[in-house]
This record gives structure tokens, sequence and C-alpha cells, in this order.
């Protein structure tokens, strides 16, 4: 089956450090990528919509500056929290599709826990 | 996209069939049910989805109602390692995943 794969799985560090995700589609393209943050025991909620090659779609609410969303190629997408703070401690998911190409569902990573410290 | 409706929690004895309710009323013809389901402190995993008839793979089956407006998913023979969150999604296809607050399934022994 379709294989995302996430790095790190963990990271703690010092507030006002900015941190870097990749996520990584292993065997497929694709498209379109997602981020997703989750607060503990809360479901997910989607922060972006990231399409290779263009400008990522944030949800409303979330600052683009903070969470910066790079997908250069098919196979990778990038999230940076910039300046992380306490508040941003979260769970962050990612997911890929290969986009609207037969009837293809989301696949997601194993998540990143990001403590902020 | 189309609200779901799923109950909070349920529980299902170890080897039995597991079957989770989704209420989808107000479900458009283009959108697809979706079914995902996440183990504590892990990314959510894609179990099955469809759009009118019933589908079925090596994870489980899933019954969508004659006129859509609620599906099933059945977990044939269940076990411990099925005690996730499940999620009823109804999405049309190409579009965002919205995640509500799913099922809780516990399987018990």
């Amino acid at each position: 089956g379709a294989v995302v794969s996430q790095h790190p799985s963990r990271v703690i560090c010092k507030s006002g450090t900015s941190v870097k995700i990749e996520c990584r589609s292993l065997d497929f393209q694709a498209t379109t990528m997602f981020w997703y943050r989750q607060f503990p025991k809360q479901s997910l909620m989607l922060m972006a919509t990231s399409n290779e090659g263009s400008k990522a779609t944030y949800e409303q609410g979330v600052e683009k500056d903070k969470f910066l969303i790079n997908h250069a190629s098919l196979t990778l997408s990038t999230l940076t929290v910039t300046s992380a703070h306490p508040e941003d401690s979260s769970f962050y998911i990612c997911s890929a599709s290969r986009g609207l190409i037969g009837n293809q569902p989301q696949h997601f990573g194993d998540g990143t826990r990001l403590s902020i410290l | 996209d189309a609200k779901t409706t799923q109950p909070t929690s349920m529980d299902c004895a170890e080897g039995r069939a597991a079957n989770l309710p989704c209420n989808h009323s107000t479900i458009s013809g283009n959108e697809y049910v979706y079914w995902y389901r996440q183990i504590h402190s892990q990314g959510p995993q894609y179990i099955i989805h469809g759009l009118k008839n019933n589908e079925t793979n090596e994870m489980a089956s899933l019954i969508i109602t004659e006129d859509r407006k609620s599906s099933t998913l059945i977990l044939p023979h269940a076990t411990l390692r099925d005690t996730a969150v499940y999620y009823c999604i109804a999405m049309e296809y190409g579009n965002k995943l919205v995640f509500g607050a799913g099922t809780i399934l516990r399987v018990k022994s």
C-alpha cells in the first residue's frame, strides 16, 4: 500500500527556535499534500493544503508566516514552524494524495510530536 | 461536504464483528464515504471508501444504504489491535478531509 513517511517523529526544542518537519511519499507521486495539527484529546484540524510547485492554501486562522509550507517536488513537502512557542506544541500530521487521478484516498504519515519548552 | 454523525464510543468483544454506524443524511451525489482510523499517537490509517455500492477489502466491509443517508463499517473479526478512533467522512473527491470526533471503538478480551 501507499506509504507516507514523516520525519522527525518527535522533537523537543527551546522557545524561539524554528523546526522543520518533512513529509515524503515513498511509493507514489503526490500532487497534493495536507498538513494537520492535533491537540490532546481533540480531532485532527486541517492547517493547509499544498500543491506541488505552487503556494500553499491555508485554512482560516492559520498564520502562513508562522507555518511555512514548501512542496518543491512530487514526493516531498515540508512544514516549518517558525519562532516556535509553547502554544505551538502539538501533534503535526501530513497526508499525501495522488491528486485527481482515479479514485485514490489520502494516506497519512505517523505524525511529529512537537514539544516547545 | 456533508456532516456525519457517529456514536461517541462502542465496545466489541474480541473475535466478534464490529459494526460501526455513520449517519450522513445530507450527503450529495458526488460525495464519497471515507473511513479512517487512528490508533493512539499514530497518524490516521485509511480503511475503505465507497460511493454507492458496498465495498470490501482486506481490512473491512462498507455497507451503504440505498438512499446513501447512512453507512456501516464492518470489521469482521475484531482484535485488540483494532481498538482505535474510527472516523467516517463524507467528502467530494478531491476536496479536503474534515475530521469530526469519530467513534472510540474498544475491543475487549
